[in-house]
């Protein structure tokens, strides 16, 4: 399973834009990238998934390069209410997610 | 979208009995469901991972005997914490897949966690 690596937080202001990047240097050819959000005391939720370029939908944008060693979750114009702990998460089909200890993000006024 | 479903949310028990949690996939069928366990301000720890029909593989350091996984049906799984201590006491979350391979990636979906108290 391939390993992840991401800042262990962030702070932003609201209405900025947060770009939250993940290491995994090691992604193999069928593992797919994909992000969660976790409130506390909340199961994570599902943000996007990507396997290659660039993924939109209505709530955030992923970012993946030709190489996939990396991948940029982008949140734009973030609110209080985006704060949680954001998970990146590699791997294919059948297999389990190793989580990692995720990013917490802090939206402050 | 997919929604899975645990209950109950929140569960009390005392010292020595068992409590069973229940995961359910709402509308999509899941042969495979994963059991994790989080405590606070932690990240999620793979417990087992659960496959229809068969029995459950669990983590090392999991106690199969304590945790006890059951998975009869493709839109049901359940965790049985048996003579529970307040060790045990955690965040349990369920998760399954709706992924059809390859193309489709592995896309899990989550619980809404069931937190276990034993007093």
């Amino acid at each position: 399973l391939a390993k992840t690596t991401q800042p262990i937080s962030m702070d932003s202001y609201e209405g900025q834009e947060v770009n939250i990047t993940c290491s995994h240097n090691n992604i193999a050819t069928n593992d797919y990238i994909t992000w969660y959000q976790q409130f506390p005391s909340q199961g994570p939720r599902f943000i996007i998934q990507g396997y290659k370029t660039k993924v939109t939908n209505e709530v955030a944008s992923l970012f993946i390069p030709a190489d996939r060693k990396s991948s940029t979750l982008s949140l734009p114009r973030v609110s209080l209410s985006d704060t949680a702990v954001y998970y990146c998460l590699v791997g294919s089909y059948g297999q389990n997610f190793v989580f990692g200890p995720g990013t917490r993000l802090s939206v402050l006024p | 979208g997919a929604v899975v479903s645990q209950h109950p949310s929140r569960v009390i028990c005392k010292s020595g009995t068992s409590v069973k949690i229940e995961c359910r996939s709402l509308d999509f069928q899941a042969t495979t469901m994963f059991w994790y366990r989080q405590f606070p301000k932690k990240s999620l720890m793979l417990m087992a991972t659960s496959n229809e029909g068969s029995k459950a593989t669990y983590e090392q350091g999991v106690e199969k005997d304590k945790f006890l996984i059951n998975h009869a049906s493709l839109t049901l799984s359940t965790l049985t914490v048996t003579s529970a201590h307040p060790e045990d006491s955690s965040f349990y979350i369920c998760s399954a897949s709706s992924g059809q391979a390859p193309r489709a990636g592995n896309t899990i979906y989550f619980g809404e966690g069931s937190w276990l108290t034993v007093v």
